[in-house]
């Protein structure tokens, strides 16, 4: 079946210090790929998003490459900001079927 | 602005109470999600409806029901609360036309505490 494979966290970096976290998927198809945020108290918001091989999604300074070959979407960002503290998910849905299948997240902290 | 709220926030109940959680949405999306959350697992589906009189099962459904009888609510019910149910649980929609219909939208979430 489907399923999306995140790092364990927490991940604690310092102000300015350049993000990974990685997202390994399996999935039948052609699955479209996504990375949430969730801030303290809230719900998930969409971070960014690929539809399909080598797109690249970004937004707030995050970015993220679908690669088929290696089944992965890593989100990186080249400098955090204590404001990035949250927990991100990275998730997957296949043409059609709407449901997603979300990783485990990873908790980021960022400190000053 | 459309939006989708989730009432109540928080809840407390016992267990064996039947609990009812409210999910609704502004932008006349078909497609409709219940989640919870819960440390190390992430979100799992626990029902969704692809409009108005669908339901669907999703992977732990066990304890759910939801009904669907217009397009802006999809109420969540559990039948006899456990204490395994005790978890923050999010409603979340999706369209069925236009460039985003592999997006989903999020409610803030309710908080169940079952005692």
């Amino acid at each position: 079946g489907n399923s999306v494979t995140q790092m364990e966290g927490p991940v604690t970096l310092s102000e300015e210090a350049f993000l990974t976290i990685n997202c390994t998927y399996t999935a039948t198809g052609y699955p479209s790929l996504f990375w949430y945020v969730q801030y303290p108290g809230e719900g998930l918001q969409l971070l960014l998003k690929a539809t399909k091989a080598d797109d690249k999604g970004s937004n707030k300074g995050f970015e993220a490459t679908y690669r088929k070959e290696t089944t992965s979407f890593h989100l990186e960002k080249g400098s955090v900001q204590v404001s990035d503290s949250a927990v991100y998910f990275c998730a997957l849905t296949t043409s059609g079927t709407y449901k997603y299948i979300f990783g485990t997240g990873t908790r980021l902290k960022v400190l000053a | 602005d459309a939006e989708i709220t989730q009432s109540p926030r928080h809840k407390i109940t016992e267990t064996g109470r039947q609990v009812t959680l409210a999910c609704h949405q502004t932008w006349n999306h078909n497609n409709m999600f219940w989640y919870r959350q819960d440390l190390g697992h992430g979100l799992r589906l626990i029902h969704y409806s692809y409009g108005v009189h669908d339901t669907n099962k999703g992977e732990v459904s066990d304890g759910y029901s939801v009904s669907r009888s217009n397009t802006e609510d999809l109420p969540l019910t559990l039948e006899s609360a456990a204490s395994s149910q005790t978890s923050v649980y999010f409603c979340a929609s999706s369209p069925t036309s236009g460039t985003s219909t592999d997006t989903q939208y999020f409610g803030p979430g309710t908080r169940l505490t079952v005692l």
